[in-house]
């Protein structure tokens, strides 16, 4: 079955700074990934999907890459708001549609 | 404006059942393939259900196989979520969520209803 690994599991950086997130599939998905953001208390917002496409709404600080078995969600300039758990998600082999288990970016 | 609105989580014993609903407005729900997603507490996303836009084809999560059925009644704009022989590990916020075409991600998501598995 498909596996998703994200590193870090936390970043803790300060406003201002990059991020650099990464998933890694355990066989190839292709495009088919996308990432999630999900703030305290709310639900997931999507953020990229097809690896580079930021959805309706989605600032350019957010981008995306890869292709294969891996991938990086970059926010190359921090904003309080960003500060929130990441989720990337393939869409290639299903079901399931696999999440990965998240990465945490922290106020550092 | 897309709206999900989800219903009918709350306290169940284990064994027991609940049926979650979704109600939808703002797009042409019966277009729209939808799928449920749990969060368990304090962890990780789950997807565990979907159904395709016609209602034909549902599909599921191995962990909950046999135990939950997914539905949806495209007049009322609604999708199902029949959850049978609760255990305590189905407790979560259960979203309700949109694809956004064939193959893509989930681009609307509900704010969540509660079930609680506890005696």
């Amino acid at each position: 079955e498909m596996a998703l690994t994200q590193s870090p599991a936390t970043l803790s950086l300060s406003p201002g700074e990059r991020a650099t997130l990464s998933c890694r599939a355990s066989q190839s998905v292709g495009t088919y990934l996308a990432w999630y953001q999900q703030r305290p208390g709310q639900a997931p917002r999507l953020l990229i999907y097809d690896a580079s496409n930021r959805a309706n709404g989605i600032p350019a600080r957010f981008s995306g890459s890869g292709s294969g078995t891996d991938f990086t969600l970059t926010i190359s300039s921090l904003e309080p708001e960003d500060f929130a758990i990441y989720y990337c998600q393939q869409r290639l082999i299903w079901p399931p549609f696999t999440f990965g288990p998240g990465t945490k970016v922290e106020i550092k | 404006e897309v709206q999900l609105l989800e219903s009918g989580g709350g306290l169940v014993q284990p064994g027991g059942s609940l049926r979650l609903s979704c109600t939808a407005s703002g797009f042409t729900f019966s277009n729209y393939a939808m799928s449920w997603v749990r969060q368990a507490p304090g962890k990780g996303l789950e997807w565990v259900a979907g159904i395709n836009a016609i209602g034909s084809e549902p599909f599921y999560a191995d962990s909950v196989m046999g135990h939950f059925t997914v539905s949806r009644d495209n007049s009322k704009n609604t999708v199902y979520l029949q959850m049978n022989s609760l255990r305590a590990d189905d407790t979560a916020v259960y979203y309700c969520t949109k694809e956004m075409a064939i193959t893509k991600p989930f681009d609307y998501w509900g704010q969540g209803t509660l079930v609680t598995v506890s005696s």
